[in-house]
């Protein structure tokens, strides 16, 4: 089965300062991948996700991520962080066989210092 | 706003009582998945309904159980509740079976057992 890392537990960037968000995965196929984003009292929201084509991956926000097989990494990025993007941030790997087999890495809580 | 709704946002329940968690899905879909997020870890894949049916299910036990109804609604039971249970519960509802449809999350409930 599928299973997800994410290395970093907290991260903290200032403001307009770069972000990257590591996440290594285990599957034996391509796997479709995915980064969500969590607030404080909300649900999941889905940032980008990679099935196919193009490694270069352009999400919502201003975020996007690089699928790179032979790292197998798909890492989060983004160029210039706002106070508006401190949250937990969750890498997850679909089964392409099996629809309802999402594995979730256990997220990078992200603090933005002024 | 992904149009998914959970109910209620808290609850509090004591060991060996039962509970019933509530989702509305988006319109049009026919899939919901449930989570369990344990406080500090990733969303762990509890199962999935299809058109009514269960259609897979993660490494939970029997007394957590599930409905989902035709007006897009569906449930979350369960029986004889235990500290461990204590956790943020997510729906996510999808159009349909295909892998690489978006789920949509709900805000969650958090449920607290003593």
């Amino acid at each position: 089965a599928q299973s997800v890392t994410q290395p970093d537990i907290h991260i903290t960037v200032s403001e307009g300062a770069s972000l990257e968000l590591r996440c290594n995965y285990s599957y034996g196929a391509t796997p479709y991948l995915f980064w969500y984003v969590q607030s404080p009292g909300q649900g999941l929201q889905l940032l980008l996700k990679y099935f196919s084509g193009d490694t270069l991956v352009q999400g919502i926000k201003g975020f996007e991520a690089e699928f790179k097989r032979s790292q197998s990494s798909f890492n989060l990025r983004k160029p210039s962080v706002h106070w508006s993007d401190a949250a937990e941030y969750f890498c997850a790997v679909g089964d392409r066989y099996n629809n309802n087999d999402m594995r979730f890495g256990a997220g990078t809580r992200l603090t933005v210092k002024p | 706003e992904t149009g998914v709704t959970q109910s209620p946002t808290h609850l509090i329940k004591t060991r060996g009582q039962q509970v019933t968690l509530r989702c509305s899905s988006q319109s049009g879909h026919n899939t919901v998945s449930w989570y369990q997020q344990a406080l500090g870890q990733g969303p762990q894949f509890i199962f999935q309904y299809y058109r009514e049916e269960e259609n897979g299910r993660g490494n939970f036990p029997p007394r957590f159980s599930g409905l989902q109804f035709p007006n897009y609604s569906s449930e979350l039971n369960v029986n004889a509740l235990e500290l461990d249970d204590s956790a943020l519960y997510l729906c996510a509802s999808s159009p349909g079976q295909n892998p690489t449809d978006t789920q949509y999350f709900g805000p969650g409930t958090r449920l607290t057992v003593l």
